[in-house]
């Protein structure tokens, strides 16, 4: 059936390292893959995305690698902040009106 | 601030009972997506709607329906509710129908049933 899921639910990272989040999707049909993030108490935050004709995209501290070979979706945080820790979804669709979400992982930052 | 409203914020409730969950979209946002997340869990699909018309089903219980209306806000009606359905209900809207562009969810709706 349709899925996407986590290597990792929780993931803890010193202040100022970079974190990998991971993430593992089954339906090979799927062209378009979106990261969100959700704080405590608030609803997800989209934080960015990328088309299955890209390996990869960049954005303020934030990179997405996409690899279709094994259906692996990463997000690459740079300097992480405090402020980041939060509970990450990766998402996918294949184009229709259904976004699949994964499971999420939670990354703590430590000061 | 996304920009897409939930009301009411928390609701508790008893067993047996029938609530509505209301959701006005971002201005302009034609599609509305409802999403349940249970307690340290991940956001499961339940339905969306596109300008009036509902588009797609996920795992939403027959107990569970909705509708968008004219004006465009949405309306979840959780009836015969039972323990499990305890959780939060989020509610997304986005431009296009089709899920190929970000969505702005709101800031979730927590049911508690007792």
């Amino acid at each position: 059936g349709e899925s996407v899921g986590l290597h990792l639910p929780t993931l803890s990272v010193q202040e100022g390292d970079n974190s990998i989040i991971n993430c593992a999707y089954s339906n090979s049909a799927s062209d378009y893959f979106i990261w969100y993030k959700q704080e405590s108490g608030k609803g997800p935050q989209f934080i960015i995305d990328i088309r299955s004709n890209m390996d990869k995209r960049q954005g303020q501290r934030v990179t997405v690698l996409l690899n279709k070979t094994v259906k692996h979706l990463s997000l690459q945080i740079a300097a992480t902040q405090p402020g980041d820790s939060a509970v990450y979804f990766c998402a996918e669709n294949t184009g229709g009106f259904k976004t699949i979400f994964g499971a999420g992982t939670r990354l703590f930052v430590k000061a | 601030d996304s920009g897409v409203t939930q009301t009411p914020k928390h609701l508790i409730t008893a067993t047996g009972q029938r609530v509505t969950l209301r959701c006005s979209p971002r201005s302009g946002d034609l599609s509305v997506y409802w999403y349940q997340q249970s307690l340290d869990q991940g956001l499961q699909f339940l339905i969306q709607y596109y300008n009036g018309e509902e588009r797609a089903k996920g795992n939403i219980l027959e107990r569970f329906s909705a509708q968008q209306f004219p004006d465009l806000h949405s309306e979840l009606n959780l009836s015969s509710l039972e323990l499990g359905d305890s959780a939060l209900y989020f509610c997304a809207s986005s431009v296009v129908g089709q899920g190929t562009t970000e969505a702005f969810f709101g800031q979730g709706t927590r049911l508690t049933v007792v």
